[in-house]
C-alpha cells in the first residue's frame, strides 16, 4: 500500500538552509507535493514535482526527487522566521483529482 | 490564486448533536472536492471524495453514515458530523480542484470541531 514517511522535527538558524526529507513506498507515484501548513491554518501548496523530473527550483525552493529510491527533498534557502511551520510531503498516482497520501509532517522552526 | 473557504472556522457542540461544515470554491468551479480530518500533531487522512451530482466515495474505516457529504454544486460541499461524540472532535479541511489531471488541489482553512 501508500506509505509516506518523514522525520518529525527539524531546527535551524536564520538565514541557514534547511532540507527536508521524506520517503515514499509507492512506486507508481506520479506526482509529489510540498505543502506547508501555519498553526491552526489550512495547508498552503509550495510546489510540486513530476515523477519524471529530478529537480525543480523555484526561487528559494528547491525539490530533489530520487525515484529509484524513492526519497524527496526540500531545500529552503535562507531560512526566515516565517518559514516556521509545518511541512507536508504528499504523493497521488494520477494528478490533483486523486487522493493525496501525506507524510506525517516535520515541524520546521527557524530560530534568530 | 484560487481560493478555498470553510465556515466555521471554530465549532463547539455538544455531545449527539448534529454540526454542518461547509466548504466553497470562491473563485473556481470544484468539480472535486475532498475532506481530511487531521488529529493534533498528526498527518491528514482523507474521508471521502465529492464530485459535484453524485454520491461521496468515502475511504475504509470512514462512517458515511455518520459523516454525510454532499456537493450539491460546483463551489459548495458539506460535511455533517451527524450525532456528534468527543471522538469526533478534530481538525477538518476540505480542498477543491477544476479538475484535469495536472490541476492543483486548494486547501480551505479548516473547521476546528470539538464536541463536549
Amino acid at each position: 500500500g501508500e506509505d509516506v514517511e518523514q522525520s518529525l522535527f527539524l531546527s535551524v538558524r536564520e538565514g541557514d538552509s534547511s532540507v527536508i526529507n521524506c520517503t515514499y513506498t509507492d512506486s507508481s507515484s506520479t506526482y509529489l507535493y510540498w505543502y506547508k501548513q501555519e498553526p491552526g491554518a489550512g495547508l498552503q501548496l509550495l510546489t510540486y514535482i513530476f515523477s519524471n523530473m529530478d529537480m525543480k527550483q523555484d526561487q528559494r525552493l528547491t525539490v530533489l526527487l530520487n525515484k529509484k529510491d524513492k526519497h524527496l527533498s526540500l531545500r529552503i534557502a535562507d531560512t526566515q522566521t516565517g518559514d516556521s511551520a509545518i511541512y507536508f510531503c504528499a504523493e497521488s498516482q494520477a494528478g490533483a483529482n486523486s487522493k493525496l497520501t501525506f507524510g506525517k509532517g516535520i515541524t520546521l522552526s527557524v530560530r534568530p | 490564486g484560487a481560493v478555498v473557504s470553510q465556515h466555521p472556522s471554530r465549532v463547539i457542540c455538544k455531545s449527539g448533536t448534529s454540526v454542518k461544515i461547509e466548504c466553497r470554491s470562491l473563485d473556481f468551479q470544484a468539480t472535486t472536492m475532498f475532506w481530511y480530518r487531521q488529529f493534533p500533531k498528526q498527518s491528514l487522512m482523507l474521508m471521502a471524495t465529492s464530485n459535484e451530482g453524485s454520491k461521496a466515495t468515502y475511504e475504509q474505516g470512514v462512517e458515511k453514515d455518520k459523516f454525510l457529504i454532499n456537493h450539491a454544486s460546483l463551489t459548495l460541499s458539506t460535511l455533517t458530523v451527524t450525532s456528534a461524540h468527543p471522538e469526533d472532535s478534530s481538525f477538518y479541511i476540505c480542498s477543491a480542484t477544476e479538475g484535469g489531471s495536472t490541476d492543483t488541489q486548494y486547501f480551505g482553512p479548516g473547521t476546528r470541531l470539538t464536541v463536549l
